[in-house]
């Protein structure tokens, strides 16, 4: 079947810190990964694609085909960044998201 | 500026009381999708469609219907709301040759008493 993992709920990390959010995927085919960020229940915005490898507000993520995964990586982790996070990828169609659970992440000061 | 906007923000309403929450886009995007957000379950795809008349059910459409009359608008109906459709439900569209993935809207907080 065809899922995103986040195993992490929630995830603390003091200021300045490295922080790495994970995330593993099943899929048969060629996955179209994303990174999405919400920040206090608002929209949902975009932060990375797997296929641009940039980097966004010092985030980066790398695919790993040969774990299937795609964590999210920041040296040095900002208050700013407390956030809820999600993993998705696209498929089918209409390149629907399937979504992770989701990590809250909180940079403590 | 380019968006999808949904309405109402907030909705409180009773058991069985039909209701529609809007959705609208001005990027003349292909793809449009619904979602609900429950905490600990992230988000669930509800309906999506592919263009002007072509819906098709997501993984969770069980007391929802959808239509796609214009490519601009993708109202999500809820013709006998339940209680278990108490949730944050957010609309998103994309286009079909972009790699940015959906645009979201700022979502509707949906409460049935």
């Amino acid at each position: 079947a065809q899922r995103v993992t986040q195993p992490e709920k929630l995830l603390s990390v003091f200021k300045g810190a490295p922080v790495e959010l994970k995330c593993n995927y099943s899929y048969s085919g060629s996955p179209e990964l994303f990174w999405y960020v919400q920040y206090s229940r608002q929209r949902l915005q975009l932060l990375l694609r797997h296929i641009s490898r940039e980097s966004i507000k010092g985030f980066t993520a790398d695919l790993n085909k040969g774990e299937t995964s795609f964590h999210l990586k920041k040296p040095f982790a900002q208050e700013e960044d407390s956030a809820m996070y999600y993993c998705a990828f696209a498929s089918g169609s209409a390149r629907q998201l399937t979504f992770g659970s989701g990590t809250q992440l909180t940079v403590l000061p | 500026e380019a968006q999808v906007t949904q309405n109402p923000r907030y909705l409180i309403t009773v058991t069985g009381k039909k209701l529609t929450v809007t959705c609208s886009q001005n990027m003349n995007h292909e793809y449009m999708s619904w979602y609900r957000q429950d905490p600990g379950l992230g988000l669930r795809q509800i309906y999506y469609s592919m263009n002007v008349e072509v819906t098709d059910k997501g993984d969770v459409p069980e007391g929802y219907k959808v239509s796609r009359k214009e490519k601009r608008n993708f109202p999500l109906i809820l013709e006998s709301p339940s209680p278990n459709q108490t949730s944050l439900y957010f609309c998103a569209s994309r286009s079909g040759d972009s790699v940015y993935g959906y645009t979201f809207g700022s979502g509707t907080r949906l409460t049935v008493v």
